[in-house]
């Protein structure tokens, strides 16, 4: 069955460090892949995505991700991270032209301190 | 910006109860979708709708699960006899386009508990 692996459950980082959070999914076929970010008290919010063309893409709040095939990876980063990014953090998949549902990873808590 | 609001936030019930969360999507979006979180566990899908139609389900979605649309503004899931394990946070979400081929919108949860 089709799933998406994050690997890192919580990530704790001072204030201007960099972040990469690790997104893997199992599926041969071609895929649409999306980070969504939970803030404390609100909804998901889509962060980036990526369908087609260039591998790295870039999001919302100064957040990229690149696309490796190869890898079957879609790994999310921001060169420096602020207090503001604390959040929980889900990517997800979907199998193109197959189905409407997206596959989620069961996401990162990031702690980021001052 | 335009977003996805679920009612209500919160819901109690108890175990055999017959609950409805209720979900407004985005004005223009024409596909609607369910999702729900278990505690500690993933997002999982449970439905799509679309056209006044289901267009795809998960084997979550047993015949104790229905959507319906009643509106034109309101998308509505119901539990029809909940269980404990029907707890979760449940999620509506709305898209343009197929969920495939365009982003979906997600409203803020309705967190149930079955007692």
């Amino acid at each position: 069955a089709q799933s998406v692996s994050q690997h890192n459950h919580h990530v704790i980082l001072s204030e201007a460090a960099s972040l990469e959070l690790g997104c893997n999914y199992s599926y041969g076929g071609t895929v649409n892949l999306f980070w969504y970010v939970q803030y404390p008290g609100q909804h998901l919010q889509l962060l980036l995505k990526y369908f087609s063309g260039d591998p790295l893409v870039k999001g919302i709040k100064g957040f990229e991700a690149e696309f490796i095939k190869s890898k079957f990876s879609f790994n999310l980063r921001k060169p420096s991270v602020q207090w503001s990014d604390t959040a929980e953090y889900f990517c997800a998949v979907n199998l193109q032209y197959n189905t409407d549902k997206l596959i989620f990873g069961t996401g990162t808590r990031l702690q980021v301190f001052p | 910006e335009p977003e996805v609001t679920q009612t209500p936030s919160h819901q109690v019930t108890q175990m055999g109860q017959e609950v409805i969360l209720r979900c407004v999507p985005i004005s223009n979006h024409l596909y609607f979708y369910w999702y729900r979180q278990i505690l500690g566990q993933k997002v999982e899908f449970l439905v799509s709708f679309y056209n006044n139609e289901i267009s795809e389900k998960s084997e979550i979605f047993d015949d104790q699960f229905s959507v319906e649309r009643p509106d034109g503004s309101n998308f509505t899931l119901k539990i029809r006899s909940t269980k404990l394990e029907d707890s979760a946070m449940y999620f509506c979400a709305s898209s343009v386009l197929a969920g495939g081929l365009e982003t979906q919108y997600f409203g803020p949860g309705t967190r149930l508990l079955v007692l």
